[in-house]
Formats: structure tokens, C-alpha cells, sequence
């Protein structure tokens, strides 16, 4: 069946580790996207891109990188930078085009500093 | 800077009792707007999606919203909720084909009480 995959499902990371979240999509999706969800702030856009080997900052890219090598793919990396990385991370991807246009979700990761 | 606003951060209903949620979204030609719905620790489901034509839209689960352009709004509505309908509930926007940067409101948690 077709989806989103992201893994792990629970991430630990010590403090001033950079940390990889990965992304996978079987739908061929040009567009792929890493959000955050906290309590109370809705879904914030991180990183998104519409095509390989491109990729654009959201409103939050402070602290994380991307990297979009496959169409497939889209792996989200914490790194040391981010202040605060604790929160629950989503990952969607679109196929755009009119009415076809929707996002599909994987089912989060959520990631914990300790 | 284009933006989705949902009002309400938590709302309680009784089941069997109707159901609005409103969503706002700052003006931009030819919006594309939907509505999510997220259980806890879950991805996010898509309940309907509005590109054009009828502005009265029907979705999953017996949800409808409505497109108003004067009052740049698309609240999502249902006649009679139950009880699996208690989750929180996203307003998502798409500013136009080609520009893929899809951004979300800060839900709307929602309550049912028996």
C-alpha cells in the first residue's frame, strides 16, 4: 500500500547531538514536508520541498537541516542548534495539481532531549 | 504574510449536538483550503478539501464546510457529533498551485461529553 513512513516512532537524544529523522513516501509525491506540532501551536512549517534536490525554509528552519537526494526521501536533521527540540514531528507530502492536490501524513515521530 | 487562523482553541459539545469550527485565512487569490483531523500521538486524516465551484463542500464522516470569500472563512460543521468525534481539528491552506507551502492553524481541540 502506499504511504508515508517515518522512523523512528520514539527518538531519545542527549543534549548537543544532532539527531536524523527519516521520511519515506511510496506515493510519488513531488512535494514532501517536515512539520512540528507543540501543545497549543498547531503545526509549524520547518522545511518543505517541491522537487528534488531543492528545498525552501518554513517559518521555524532554525536549527534543522534537510536534504532531498531522492524523490522518496526527505530525512530531517536536529542538530545541536536547535534550542528546544523536544515535540512531535510530522512528515507529509503532496501531489499538487488542482483537485488531485492533498497532503499525506506519516504518523509522527516524537522526540525527546534528555 | 499569508496565515490560517482557527479561533477557538478548545471547544465542548454534548453528543448528538451540532458542530462549528471556525477557520480564517488572510486573503490570497484562489485559495486552497482543508480540513484535518488528528487523533492523539496520530498523523493527520484529511476530512475535505475546497478548490473551486461549489462553495458548500462535503467530507468524510459527515462533516461539511462551507466557503465564504466575503468573510475570507471555510468553518467546518456537523449536524450531530458523537463521540469518536473528539480529537483536534487543523484549518490548512495552500496559497496557490505552484507555490506548495502548505500551512496549517493552531486547532481546535474538541470535547464531547456524553
Amino acid at each position: 500500500d502506499g504511504g508515508i513512513t517515518q522512523s523512528p516512532k520514539y527518538l531519545f537524544r542527549k543534549e548537543g547531538q544532532n539527531v536524523t529523522l527519516s521520511c519515506e513516501q511510496n506515493l510519488n509525491h513531488d512535494a514532501m514536508y517536515w512539520y512540528r506540532q507543540d501543545p497549543g501551536q498547531g503545526l509549524r512549517l520547518i522545511y518543505y520541498s517541491q522537487i528534488v534536490n531543492d528545498f525552501q525554509k518554513g517559518d521555524i528552519a532554525e536549527g534543522y537541516s534537510v536534504s532531498r537526494e531522492k524523490k522518496e526521501s526527505f530525512p530531517l536533521t536536529v542538530t545541536s542548534a536547535q534550542k528546544n527540540p523536544t515535540a512531535f514531528y510530522l512528515c507529509a507530502s503532496t501531489e499538487t495539481g488542482g483537485a488531485n492536490t492533498e497532503a499525506f501524513f506519516g504518523q509522527g515521530t516524537r522526540l525527546t532531549v534528555v | 504574510a499569508q496565515s490560517v487562523t482557527q479561533p477557538d482553541i478548545h471547544i465542548t459539545v454534548s453528543e448528538g449536538a451540532s458542530l462549528e469550527l471556525r477557520c480564517n485565512y488572510s486573503y490570497g487569490a484562489t485559495p486552497y483550503l482543508f480540513w484535518y483531523v488528528q487523533s492523539p500521538g496520530q498523523g493527520l486524516q484529511l476530512l475535505l478539501k475546497y478548490f473551486s465551484g461549489d462553495t458548500l463542500v462535503q467530507g468524510i464522516k459527515g462533516f461539511e464546510a462551507e466557503f465564504k470569500r466575503s468573510q475570507s472563512s471555510f468553518n467546518l460543521r456537523k449536524p450531530s457529533v458523537h463521540w469518536s468525534d473528539a480529537a483536534e481539528y487543523f484549518c490548512a491552506r495552500l496559497p496557490e498551485v505552484g507555490n506548495e507551502k502548505l500551512t496549517f492553524g493552531t486547532g481546535t481541540r474538541l470535547t464531547i461529553i456524553p
